[in-house]
């Protein structure tokens, strides 16, 4: 709910333009990463996922850009809609003979009208 | 609709009373997981599953067990809770390790 939102980063994006949200992940043996969205009051919910192999993949108005050299990680929302406010989360799978799950703190996405 | 139930959606106790927190997927998954999640600290994973009598710790076990005697359940127990246990929940599953998961709505526990 609300109270997992507080201390968050925020990031204010008006109507219709475009949003970037970054994540800097720990482990460069990582090997899966996923980017969730999470709504007041509600589980996380997958978004878009990423392999390392990969640089770069797209989604519905979503796209996820994965820099292995730096460790890091974006997710970009084009024609930011009201129904894209929400926390998000990154999530990488650091693969060192488990399937454990490392997420991410989170970042507010606020629209504005 | 498939879907990942949890059971109670609230819960209010006191330190050292064993609890269960069910959880329950229609999606014949092998993955499973419980997440922990507190202001300020995203999701914690604390113990995940990759099928039937096969679990493995998160990174924050302490002070929880879990079981999977079934492939559609993954209760989780704090046998003597603590303050510090107070949290909101999640389960989640998905087919496999690798591949997408479905959370739960959440179960958001207070230990007074």
């Amino acid at each position: 709910g609300e109270s997992v939102g507080l201390h968050l980063p925020t990031l204010s994006v008006q109507e219709g333009d475009n949003s970037i949200i970054n994540c800097a992940y720990s482990n460069s043996a990582s090997d899966y990463f996923i980017w969730y969205k999470q709504e007041s009051g509600k589980g996380p919910q997958f978004i878009i996922d990423i392999r390392s192999n990969m640089d770069k993949r797209q989604g519905q108005r979503v796209t996820v850009l994965l820099n292995k050299t730096v460790k890091h990680l974006s997710l970009q929302i084009a024609a930011t809609q009201p129904g894209d406010s929400a926390v998000y989360f990154c999530a990488e799978n650091p693969f060192e003979g488990t399937y454990k799950y490392i997420f991410g703190t989170g970042t507010r996405l606020k629209v504005l009208a | 609709e498939a879907q990942v139930t949890q059971n109670p959606r609230y819960l209010i106790t006191v330190t050292g009373k064993k609890l269960t927190v069910t959880c329950s997927q229609n999606m014949n998954h092998e993955y499973m997981s419980w997440y922990r999640q507190d202001p300020g600290l995203g999701l914690r994973q604390i113990y995940y599953s990759m099928n039937v009598e096969v679990t493995d710790k998160g990174d924050v076990p302490e002070g929880y067990k879990v079981s999977r005697k079934e492939k559609r359940n993954f209760p989780l127990i704090l046998e003597s809770p603590s303050p510090n246990q107070t949290s909101l929940y999640f389960c989640a599953s998905s087919l496999g390790a690798l591949d997408t998961q479905y959370f739960g709505p959440g179960t958001r526990l207070t230990v007074l």
